[in-house]
């Protein structure tokens, strides 16, 4: 089975720009959440998405939003880039919510976003 | 609130040795959901182990075993025999039941084993 997969890997944008990253999850998989990697902040969750609607959603400003597609494919968006928004940005699936059952998640590689 | 911390930033040993990696958690939750994650030079998250809050029984597998203690609100994870390939960043993480897919990582701890 494939694993989750994340488009593009690696992306270079400057500030004022906006970002659009893509997650196919695993197949099968109907629960998507969405990471942000940095050195300062460490993993902080972003959103998660279920049959496509949002569930949770973490601190963050307006300026990140994702959706999900019938296919559990999801993507986030990130408007007005900011210098602060470089980052590793990781894509989870899971076959169910996870909160509700425990299940784990299932990670993709990530994309790596540089914001000049 | 929920926390993870990791104390240990970075640990170094040298092939063969065993070592712990520290996990405590903070939560009011009575259901809940811990996670060790370990993630390679290559960026991937790799999902090693779950273990939900009723269930505090020690799992060991291969050369990986893991230590959940409720009193202590820990759950540590020990590598025997550590091998060169060993060498990541591993994740402690906490999910609980009302807070849907989010899950709340520790800070990580980098290990690198030496040959």
């Amino acid at each position: 089975k494939a694993g989750v997969t994340q488009t593009p890997r690696y992306l270079i944008k400057t500030r004022g720009q906006q970002v659009t990253l893509s997650c196919s999850p695993i197949s099968g998989h109907r629960s998507v959440s969405w990471y942000q990697q940095t050195p300062g902040q460490g993993l902080q969750f972003l959103f998660e998405y279920f049959s496509e609607t949002q569930r949770n959603k973490g601190n963050f400003p307006g300026r990140f939003s994702g959706r999900q597609f019938s296919n559990s494919r999801s993507e986030m968006n990130v408007s007005t880039l900011e210098l602060g928004d470089s980052a590793l940005y990781l894509c989870a699936s899971s076959p169910y919510r996870t909160g509700t059952s425990g299940g784990e998640q299932f990670f993709g590689p990530g994309t790596r976003l540089t914001v000049l | 609130a929920q926390k993870v911390t990791q104390a240990q930033t970075e640990i170094s040993v040298v092939e063969k040795e065993d070592v712990t990696l520290d996990c405590v958690y903070e939560t009011r939750d009575t259901t809940y959901y811990l996670f060790w994650y370990k993630q390679p030079p290559s960026g991937e998250l790799v999902f090693l182990i779950r273990r939900n809050s009723f269930d505090e029984q020690n799992e060991i597998s291969g050369r990986y075993s893991w230590n959940f203690q409720k009193s202590t609100s820990s759950f540590n994870f020990t590598i025997t025999a550590s091998q060169v390939v060993d060498s990541a960043v591993y994740f402690c993480a906490l999910s609980v039941r009302n807070q849907g897919g989010k899950l709340i990582f520790g800070q990580g701890t980098e290990l690198s084993v030496k040959p």
